[in-house]
């Protein structure tokens, strides 16, 4: 079955900086895959997502690049605000209801 | 509108004892899923409806773990002879998609703890 990769499982930067985390799946399949915020003491949000006929997205400070060569997918985040400051998680899809999720990429942004 | 609603938000129980999560998912979303996060984890799946119908249940680790969503919105997660192994934080999420891909409502979660 599907299996994500999610790298790094920590990650701090200053604010205003750029943040990178990478996930890499093993399902050529794949065709699908969300970017999930996770605030403390809540669910998951959705903050973008991307298929698989894209290579890359983008929305404000919030970007995502897909290779499908090497079955590997990166969230950007530009300019980082205080409020960044959450776990991420990526997830993949073969395009059914079953999402896979990362093991999640805890981001600190220091003021 | 209210968003995916979870209660307990926590539940701390005994070993052995039969436990109940309830989830009350987006009005109109005909899609609702159950996940399970352990603690440093990302959400693992357990089971989706569509409708009333289980649709896929293999993410149910054993045959104490049973969900049922009888009229097709509020769904609940029903855990049987609970061990320390089963605490988690339980994770309900809906979706108005049919196809089941697309935007995940995830609800806040309920913490359960086994002693």
């Amino acid at each position: 079955g599907e299996n994500v990769e999610q790298h790094p499982s920590t990650l701090s930067v200053q604010e205003g900086d750029s943040a990178v985390i990478k996930c890499t799946y093993s399902d050529s399949a794949s065709n699908y895959f969300p970017w999930y915020k996770q605030e403390l003491g809540k669910g998951p949000q959705l903050i973008i997502d991307i298929r698989s006929n894209v290579g890359e997205k983008k929305d404000q400070r919030i970007a995502v690049t897909l290779n499908k060569t090497a079955k590997h997918f990166s969230l950007h985040i530009t300019e980082t605000q205080p409020e960044d400051s959450a776990v991420y998680f990526c997830a993949a899809s073969t395009g059914t209801y079953k999402y896979i999720f990362g093991t999640g990429t805890r981001l600190k942004v220091l003021a | 509108g209210a968003g995916v609603s979870q209660t307990p938000s926590n539940k701390v129980t005994e070993k052995g004892k039969y436990v109940e999560l309830r989830c009350d998912p987006i009005s109109g979303h005909t899609a609702l899923y159950w996940y399970r996060q352990s603690l440093g984890q990302g959400p693992e799946f357990l089971i989706y409806f569509q409708g009333t119908g289980a649709a896929d249940d293999s993410g149910l680790p054993n045959d104490r773990f049973f969900a049922v969503r009888p009229e097709g919105s509020v769904s609940t997660l029903k855990i049987q002879r609970t061990e320390r192994g089963d605490s988690a934080v339980y994770l309900c999420a809906s979706s108005q998609s049919s196809s089941g891909v697309g935007e995940l409502f995830f609800g806040e979660g309920s913490r359960l703890t086994v002693l």
